[in-house]
C-alpha cells in the first residue's frame, strides 16, 4: 500500500532551469494539491486539483506550473528555477467532502544555487 | 496579520506533564478547525478535529473557542513520542472547496 509518493526525495538545481516534482497516490482521491513549506511561513497552498484536468491556483501559483491527466499523478513544473523557490515541497491527496483531511507525501526538499 | 497564529516555542517540558497550545485566526468566517501533527522533517499528518463542544482523543482535547477566535491543544502524561510541531488548521472556502490554511506550528520537546 504505497499511498502518496512523491519524487525526487532531493533535488538540487541551478537558477534558471526548468524542474519538476512527480507526485502519485494510489487512492483514486479526487482531490490533489501541492504546498511549499518555508520557515515562518507555514504551508502554502500551490494549487490544487478537484479531478483529472481540473486545475486550479492556490496562494502561491507564480513560476509554476501543474497539469493533471491522470487521477493518480499531479506533477509540479517549476519553469525557470529561482533561488526564492528553494524550499520544501508536499504533495497532498484528500477524498472529495473530506478536503480538510489531507494525506501527505513524504515531500522533497529543493534547493536552487 | 497572518490567517493562523501560533507561538513557535519550543515548549520543553519533562514526561508526564500536561502542556497547552492556543492558536488564533483572524477570519471569522472560517468553518472548521483541525490540528496536524509534524514529526521533524517528515510530513504532517491530521492529528484531530476541534469542534465548538470539545473534542477529546485520550490524552488529547482540542477545543475552539468562535467568540474569541481561538482554538487549544491539551495534552495530557506527554510521553517522549509527542515531541513534534503541533500545526493548527483552518478549513475556509476557497472557489468551490475547502482549503487548508496552516499556522506555522508550536514545536514541542518532551524530555525524560
Amino acid at each position: 500500500d504505497a499511498g502518496i509518493t512523491q519524487s525526487p526525495r532531493y533535488k538540487i538545481t541551478e537558477t534558471g532551469r526548468q524542474v519538476t516534482l512527480m507526485c502519485h497516490q494510489t487512492w483514486s482521491h479526487s482531490y490533489m494539491f501541492w504546498y511549499r513549506q518555508d520557515l515562518g511561513h507555514g504551508l502554502r497552498l500551490i494549487y490544487y486539483s478537484a479531478a483529472a484536468d481540473i486545475t486550479d491556483k492556490g496562494e502561491v501559483p507564480d513560476g509554476y506550473v501543474v497539469s493533471r491527466s491522470k487521477t493518480e499523478n499531479f506533477p509540479l513544473t517549476l519553469e525557470s528555477a529561482t533561488r526564492s523557490q528553494t524550499s520544501v515541497y508536499f504533495c497532498a491527496s484528500s477524498e472529495q467532502g473530506r478536503t480538510y483531511e489531507q494525506y501527505f507525501g513524504p515531500g522533497t526538499r529543493l534547493t536552487v544555487t | 496579520r497572518k490567517e493562523v497564529e501560533q507561538d513557535p516555542g519550543p515548549f520543553n517540558v519533562p514526561e508526564g506533564a500536561t502542556v497547552a497550545f492556543n492558536c488564533t485566526y483572524s477570519n471569522s468566517a472560517s468553518q472548521s478547525f483541525f490540528w496536524y501533527r509534524q514529526d521533524c522533517r517528515k510530513e504532517p499528518k491530521l492529528l484531530m478535529s476541534v469542534y465548538s463542544s470539545g473534542n477529546e482523543d485520550g490524552r488529547f482535547t482540542a477545543q475552539l473557542n468562535r467568540a474569541s477566535q481561538y482554538i487549544s491543544l491539551l495534552i495530557r502524561d506527554s510521553k517522549l513520542s509527542d515531541s513534534a510541531t503541533y500545526l493548527c488548521v483552518v478549513n475556509m472556502r476557497h472557489t468551490g472547496f475547502q482549503k487548508l490554511v496552516f499556522g506555522t506550528g508550536t514545536r514541542l520537546l518532551v524530555s525524560p
